[in-house]
């Protein structure tokens, strides 16, 4: 299985408004990752938060880690209409195997 | 700039006939990865070179195969594509295993 899930599957807002993601995964990570897919188009990466770090920040984006409930949020503030993509996140085990897992996926949609 | 290049960008195969796809970077990355992405789905790792150690899924079918002749390409192989091999083939990178990975813009394939 997956080993993260994302939480909405999809989720659509105005134009303005804040976006927040959620991904929890199964097992100890040494890193977990943030990627945005435009449609028919290869994985941009976003943000990178290692395993002792709790918040990260980029431009408008925000990544928190709660390692202690396995999970991660990414917060898109003053969403945008380039924004609509889909969002991945994807963690690297702490055995250090050199493969990502990806989750599910958000789909994320701002309205005009 | 240093890139992530994917050829070609969509491919058209019949069912059962032998079809490559090819990667190169110029990133001098030394890992190299191969993914499958179905639509609406996350990417799901085929196989992945560290330098020229290949490492293949459990789960990737023998009708996959990859090749790295150098640094700077990798190569799929399909050996006799289904009907349910037609997907997005994506190509990333990194510079050690499980950091950030950079992807190509992927090739679409279509089995007829």
């Amino acid at each position: 299985s997956q080993q993260g899930e994302e939480d909405p599957q999809a989720l659509s807002i105005q134009e303005g408004e804040n976006a927040t993601m959620n991904c929890s995964y199964k097992t100890s990570i040494n890193n977990l990752q943030w990627y945005r897919q435009n449609s028919g188009r290869g994985l941009v990466h976003l943000i990178l938060i290692r395993s002792n770090e709790r918040e990260k920040h980029s431009g408008r984006l925000r990544v928190t880690l709660d390692t202690s409930k396995k999970s991660s949020s990414l917060l898109i503030t003053a969403s945008r209409a380039a924004d609509t993509a889909s969002y991945f996140c994807a963690t690297e085990g702490s055995f250090g195997n050199e493969k990502l897992t990806f989750g599910t996926g958000t789909r994320l949609t701002i309205i005009p | 700039d240093a890139m992530v290049i994917q050829n070609p960008r969509y491919q058209v195969t019949q069912f059962g006939k032998p079809v490559t796809l090819s990667c190169s970077q110029t990133l001098n990355h030394n890992v190299m990865y191969w993914y499958q992405q179905k639509s609406s789905q996350a990417p799901k790792l085929l196989f992945h070179y560290y330098d020229k150690d290949f490492n293949n899924e459990a789960d990737t079918p023998d009708n996959f195969q990859s090749r790295r002749p150098n640094t700077s390409f990798c190569f799929l192989d399909i050996r006799s594509p289904g009907l349910g091999d037609a997907a997005m083939y994506l190509c990333a990178t990194s510079l050690t295993a499980g950091e950030t990975q950079y992807f190509g813009p992927g090739t679409q394939l279509l089995v007829l």
